[in-house]
């Protein structure tokens, strides 16, 4: 149980186009989703907190005109990079958490994006 | 601020032991997770510690003192598919912040 899959899992775009990468949780509603972004042999930075039906809480330094986040339903929220360039060439990642003592996260397997 | 810190790298070999510590200063401190990652691949849950104390899953066992801000992650009779990063993650205010890994290598 608690799998979260992302979608594409790698895309490749030229500098100035956008890009939506979704994120469900399959088996669970999930309360609350997370964005993190890894740059190469960095860790997990967190991008944003999204629930379902309200606007994404952004972390600092995320533009949020920059990263657009709609979380549409319990299981299903998308991530647009608008603009893309080559800087925001990274690794994408989702996560979903239940509600719970220690809100576990379940990550989902990331999306690899490459801006040319 | 939010700091969290543990080694960069680690070697060690097959059928050994290691022990990865991580230091944390967060606030709304609600627990710390030991997460598994292999290069390109999502995080994989190890371990979680919310009280002081030691937490023995198989191979894997994961320790928390609160008062000192300190964990540690024990890695036993190790494997060579064992060879990965770890990431510590102290959960803040119901969100995750990451230290930078700590990246295992495991020889013959």
């Amino acid at each position: 149980g608690a799998v979260v899959s992302q979608h594409p899992s790698r895309v490749i775009c030229k500098s100035g186009t956008s890009v939506k990468i979704e994120c469900r949780s399959l088996d669970f509603q999930a309360t609350t989703m997370f964005w993190y972004r890894q740059f190469p042999k960095q860790s997990l930075m967190l991008m944003a907190t999204s629930n379902e039906g309200s606007k994404a809480t952004y972390e600092q330094g995320v533009e949020k005109d920059k990263f657009l986040i709609n979380h549409a339903s319990l299981t299903l929220s998308t991530l647009t990079v608008t603009s893309a360039h080559p800087e925001d060439s990274s690794f994408y990642i989702c996560s979903a958490s239940i509600e719970s003592s220690y809100n576990e996260q379940f990550f989902g397997p990331g999306t690899r994006l490459t801006v040319l | 601020g939010q700091n969290i810190d543990q080694p960069t790298e680690m070697t060690a070999t097959e059928g050994a032991i290691v022990q990865i510590n991580c230091t944390y200063q967060t606030s709304g401190f609600n627990g710390l997770f030991w997460y598994q990652q292999h290069a390109g691949e999502a995080p994989t849950f190890l371990s979680y510690n919310v009280l002081d104390g030691l937490e023995e899953k198989g191979r894997f066992s994961s320790f928390l003192s609160r008062s000192k801000g300190y964990s540690y992650l024990l890695l036993k009779e190790l494997q060579m598919k064992d060879s990965a990063s770890y990431l510590c993650a102290s959960n803040s205010w119901g969100k995750l912040q990451f230290g930078a890994g700590t990246q295992v290598v495991v020889t013959p």
